[in-house]
């Protein structure tokens, strides 16, 4: 158990909506980040905040975006949904801003009809 | 922008069997870090190297940073079956992933 937690673990929705992914870090941690894994592929680096603040932007697009709370739990809001952006949508947590061990939670597998 | 390699991207070999997967980079990395799937999981931490020249051993894994830290190796002596599974490095800065190497094995 890594500590990190997303929900929820299965998304199944159709083309053109909106649905919101959830990551608690692990306690302590101040950086979430958010990656993208379509089958077969490799993980694909979205967006980085630390403490509350954007600390990295990746291949992320602009129907996507991200916040993290007070609380340092993440939200990752994907609008305008597109058969291609069924993925594995991953979060991780480390204790600093970067250069650190990341911990991956379980991941949330969003599907689109 | 910074890229990073992997080769090969699958390797298939009998159990028992020496494995190594290459990562290199366009730019220097200030480190590297490696990181295991299994089927079905999600990524794990297993090393982070941050010398030139760095090489760590965890049991049959040997991982190696070169020493103009833009390229790594993770070689696994003697394979075994609970290897399985895709390895990936990921250089720091950029938080870029290489796109893994997947490992397969003949029991």
């Amino acid at each position: 158990d890594s500590g990190v937690t997303q929900t929820p673990k299965h998304l199944i929705t159709a083309t053109g909506q909106r649905v919101t992914l959830r990551c608690s870090p692990r306690s302590g941690d101040l950086s979430v980040y958010w990656y993208q894994q379509s089958l077969d592929q490799g993980l694909q680096f979205l967006i980085q905040y630390y403490n509350g603040e954007e600390r990295a932007k990746g291949n992320i697009l602009e129907r996507f975006s991200a916040q993290q709370f007070p609380d340092l739990h993440s939200e990752l809001n994907l609008s305008s949904l597109e058969l291609g952006d069924s993925a594995l949508y991953f979060c991780a947590s480390s204790g600093g801003a970067g250069n650190q061990p990341q911990h991956f939670g379980d991941g949330t597998r969003l599907s689109i009809l | 922008g910074q890229q990073v390699m992997q080769i090969p991207q699958y390797q298939h070999v009998q159990e028992g069997e020496d494995f190594t997967t290459y990562c290199n980079s366009s730019t220097t990395l200030s480190n590297i870090q490696w990181y295991k799937q299994r089927p079905g999981g999600h990524p794990v931490f297993l090393i982070q190297l941050v010398k030139s020249g760095e090489v760590k051993k965890q049991k049959r894994l040997t991982f190696q940073f070169g020493e103009a830290k833009k390229n790594s190796s993770l070689h696994i002596t003697a394979t075994q079956t609970t290897d399985v599974g895709t390895y990936f490095c990921q250089g720091a800065q950029k938080l870029v992933f290489g796109q893994g190497t997947r490992l397969t094995i003949n029991p």
